[in-house]
């Protein structure tokens, strides 16, 4: 079952922030988060491992509680490039290296 | 480092063809994703490959596709007969390991008219 984003969309100027959510109704080992920008590939950002481990981008954080099966990517001090799509891409515990997409987040940021 | 080879990067063709993606993973990766991505349906993962194994297909949408990967550095994702609905942008992805970080080709984009 496909995880749920929220919001759907975000507007900023630059140098605001955002948080971007995803949440599963399944037991998560990990999520993923990508950035796509139109008309692109998707872009890896993140990895948030179940026990804690991250991966990933140094400017983007994000957080994963297993216990509530949601994660989070935070987006400090925005950028006019941080603007695009944001997927996150959850693992289920069940289901080793398959990956499940949200139907995305769209974050617009403006000078 | 070249990233993931996808061709053709465009591809038009009638209702009824057959038609024949390509892609090359990065050297070195074990795993190898096929994904379809509509305004409808977002991003779905259609098959994986790991070490050249199909290991989930269960996203295939019919028996109209089929995916091959008969070496390390080549996979095919076939639709036999086309149909107008699989337009789509069809993305492969491959990774060091199965639950590793998945790097994206450009994509192709398929009409089917």
């Amino acid at each position: 079952q496909q995880p749920v984003q929220s919001p759907q969309a975000v507007i900023l100027r630059e140098g605001e922030d955002a948080v971007i959510n995803c949440s599963s109704s399944k037991a998560l080992y990990s999520v993923h988060w990508y950035r796509q920008k139109h008309g692109e590939a998707p872009v890896f950002l993140m990895i948030l491992l179940k026990g804690g481990e991250q991966k990933g981008h140094d400017k983007i954080s994000a957080s994963f509680n297993e216990k509530k099966q949601q994660s989070s990517l935070y987006l400090t001090a925005s950028q006019l490039s941080y603007s695009g799509t944001y997927f996150c891409g959850t693992e289920a515990g069940t289901s080793y290296g398959k990956l499940t997409f949200g139907q995305g987040t769209i974050l617009t940021v403006h000078p | 480092d070249a990233g993931v080879i996808q061709s053709p990067r465009h591809e038009v063709t009638e209702m009824g063809q057959e038609v024949t993606l390509r892609c090359k993973p990065i050297s070195g990766h074990n795993s190898l994703f096929w994904y379809r991505q509509t305004m409808m349906r977002g991003l779905e993962l259609l098959i994986y490959f790991n070490n050249n194994v199909p290991i989930d297909d269960s996203g295939m949408p019919e028996d109209r596709f089929s995916a091959k990967m008969p070496n390390a550095s080549f996979s095919t994702l076939k639709i036999q007969p086309s149909e107008p609905r699989d337009s789509a942008v069809y993305f492969c992805a491959s990774s060091l390991l199965a639950a590793d970080t998945q790097y994206f080709g450009p994509g192709t984009r398929l009409t089917v008219l």
